[in-house]
């Protein structure tokens, strides 16, 4: 079955503090994956994504992500957190062909306390 | 980057009475758009694949005369719920496939009274 799981529920860091939030899915075919972030009441913003080449992939606001076929994992890092990116961060996976629909995990809420 | 528009941002309406929001891409044709629906502090579950010129493709357990799609654009989407009722209550959001990702839009709080 086709599945994401995000682990942690809730997370709080101190800014300033290095955050990890994990992701883990279950994909029969080759994935694509995805991290996105909604801020309250907000549509989803795009973080990053990985299809294929090197396994740390950069996003837009100082986050990175590191694809490990292994463990089957997608887990999104960032060296130092700002105040600015408490949100609810989903991880997604999806097809090779965009017109195929996205899997989201249940999500993981990020406090941050100054 | 892309943009996909969703109107409207909220909408209260009354017991029994329907529903439109709508889905644009703005810049970019999209031959399929998706619809979800997202519990507060929960994930996006989708509720439908919309395909131009062609049926939508319901999730198991959507109700298909309820939650009424069309896509008779490559650019517009649009999602009707009829006889709204309380418990239809929810954020609504809508995605376009682009060439290499998909793109959301800002969602709609439907609020039943």
């Amino acid at each position: 079955a086709q599945s994401v799981t995000q682990p942690d529920i809730h997370i709080t860091v101190s800014e300033g503090a290095s955050l990890e939030l994990r992701c883990n899915y279950s994909y029969g075919a080759t994935p694509y994956l995805f991290w996105y972030v909604q801020s309250p009441g907000q549509g989803l913003q795009l973080l990053l994504k990985y299809f294929s080449g090197d396994t740390l992939v950069q996003g837009i606001k100082g986050f990175e992500a590191e694809f490990k076929r292994s463990q089957s994992s997608f887990n999104l890092r960032k060296p130092s957190v700002h105040w600015s990116d408490a949100a609810e961060y989903f991880c997604a996976v999806g097809a090779v062909s965009t017109d195929d629909k996205l899997i989201f995990g249940t999500g993981t809420r990020l406090q941050v306390f100054p | 980057g892309a943009v996909v528009s969703q109107h409207p941002s909220w909408v209260i309406c009354k017991s029994g009475t329907s529903v439109k929001i709508e889905c644009r891409s703005l810049d970019f044709q999209a031959t399929t758009m998706f619809w979800y629906r997202q519990f507060p502090k929960q994930s996006l579950m989708l509720m439908a694949t919309s395909n131009e010129g062609s049926k939508a493709t319901y999730e198991q357990g959507v109700e298909k005369d309820k939650f009424l799609i069309n896509h008779a654009s490559l650019t517009l989407s649009t999602l009707t719920v009829t006889s709204a009722h309380p418990e239809d209550s929810s954020f609504y959001i809508c995605s376009a496939s682009g060439t290499t990702e998909a793109f959301f839009g800002q969602g709609t709080r439907l609020t039943v009274v």
